[in-house]
């Protein structure tokens, strides 16, 4: 079994500011891993994912994220950010294969909110 | 548009009675999922159907069943509502292809008083 911890429930930010959200996740298997970022009252999109290969994963709307193996984490960044990054970011993990392959394991989620 | 469709989008139950959440699929994907949303919980995994006719518990079934009708569609079904399932319910799919990045629907927020 696999679990994602996000340390941080909310996030306060200035437009323009760098911005980290912190993953860390519990398997004892390889894992695949996701953020994907959700606006009100919408659904979940995601932003990026890594599979394999490269650590850093570039996504969609000038995030980024790290794969640290040793560290068990995968912090989602972004270098300078917009107000309509405001929404609810969660990371998620699945095993690369056995009994839990393609069920998504999902964190608490964060609230990113960015002010002017 | 391509994409995953859910049914209800709102819906006020009373306690004790029960509905079906209807979720339907247009990517020939494999998989489909039912979530339940709660504040400061994340998502947690309802039932899933990895492939047509077949289903499984995940984390959270109890008070719970749910039908792979066919590859396009996934429904769930409440049958005695509780207060405790006042939730948001997401509907995904996912598709080898798309190397396990779920489509998810807009969410059904369901109320039960």
């Amino acid at each position: 079994a696999q679990s994602v911890t996000q340390l941080d429930s909310q996030v306060p930010v200035f437009e323009e500011a760098p911005v980290e959200l912190r993953c860390n996740y519990s398997s004892s298997v390889s894992v695949y891993l996701f953020w994907y970022v959700q606006y009100p009252n919408q659904g979940l999109q995601l932003l990026l994912k890594y599979l394999s290969g490269s650590t850093l994963v570039k996504g969609i709307n000038g995030f980024e994220a790290e794969f640290n193996k040793s560290q068990t984490s995968f912090h989602l960044r972004k270098p300078s950010v917009h107000i309509s990054d405001t929404a609810e970011y969660f990371c998620a993990v699945t095993s690369a294969g056995g009994t839990s392959y393609g069920k998504l394991t999902f964190g608490q989620g964060t609230i990113l909110t960015v002010h002017p | 548009n391509a994409g995953v469709t859910q049914t209800p989008k709102f819906q006020v139950l009373k306690t004790g009675q029960s509905m079906t959440l209807q979720c339907a699929q247009d990517m020939n994907h494999n998989s489909m999922y039912w979530y339940r949303q709660d504040p400061g919980m994340g998502l947690r995994l309802i039932y899933y159907s990895a492939s047509e006719g077949t289903t499984d518990k995940g984390e959270v079934p109890n008070g719970y069943n749910v039908s792979r009708l066919n590859k396009r569609e996934f429904s769930l079904r409440l049958e005695s509502a509780a207060p405790s399932q006042t939730s948001v319910y997401f509907c995904a799919s996912s598709g080898y292809r798309d190397s396990y990045g779920y489509t998810f629907g807009s969410g059904t927020r369901l109320t039960v008083v």
